[in-house]
């Protein structure tokens, strides 16, 4: 069965903390990405990676980095959490490929809360 | 890529059939057809993807129009597990891109 697992579920953090957030994939997937939720908004891509070691900015990056060190692990970065980033984390992967589909495995999410 | 309008919100009765519909009549040839659907307190997972063709899965069948302004999404025999928000995306394969851009998608309620 395929496996996309996120370090936490529920997470509460103080404004200004570092915070990091850690995606797991067990499929061999060359894609990952970083989604967040809010009620309202739906669902708003954060930063996607096609390969290691390489990133690039979705619809909402200012406030988030990333890191890829390795093909199975997509880090997301708070540097310095602020009350807006409030919001459940999502992350999902997917192959490569031009068969059209590629579709994409999520997470189960995390909330966080930064107080 | 282009934009997929969904009704906010739709109700059934267990065990009938449901039909979801979407229009995105800025389609363009390169765009797939994807349907997503996000349980409560889950992540989103995949449904069903098409381009030209009806689909059929486990899980649901896909109708496409012939000029496929719009498509639905039918599944069979409603349960209360299918209740969830569905969301119609468009992904255009020939720009290379592997994002996918959700939208507000629609919200089923499964009557008991």
């Amino acid at each position: 069965d395929v496996k996309v697992t996120q370090s936490s579920r529920y997470l509460v953090k103080r404004t200004g903390e570092k915070v990091f957030l850690e995606c797991v994939q067990d499929m061999d997937h060359e894609n990952m990405f970083w989604y967040r939720q809010d009620p309202g908004l739906g669902l708003r891509l954060i930063y996607f990676s096609y390969d290691v070691k390489m990133k690039e900015k979705g619809d909402i990056p200012e406030g988030y980095s990333v890191s890829r060190e390795k093909k199975e692990r997509f880090s997301l970065i708070l540097e310095s959490a602020s009350t807006n980033q409030t919001s459940m984390y999502l992350c999902a992967s997917s192959s490569s490929g031009t068969s059209g589909g590629n579709e994409q495995y999520f997470g189960p999410g995390t909330r966080l809360t930064v107080t | 890529d282009a934009k997929t309008t969904q009704p906010n919100s739709m109700e059934s009765n267990e065990e009938e059939p449901v039909h979801l519909p979407c229009n995105h009549s800025t389609i363009s040839g390169t765009d797939y057809i994807h349907w997503y659907r996000q349980l409560p307190s889950q992540g989103p997972e995949y449904v069903i993807h098409g381009l030209t063709s009806n689909v059929n899965n486990r899980m649901a069948s896909l109708a496409i129009a012939e000029d496929r302004k719009s498509s639905t999404l039918i599944l069979h025999r409603a349960t209360l597990r299918d209740a969830a928000v569905y969301y119609c995306i468009l992904r255009d394969y020939g720009a290379g891109s592997y994002q996918l851009t959700f939208g507000k998608g629609t919200k089923l309620s499964v009557i008991p």
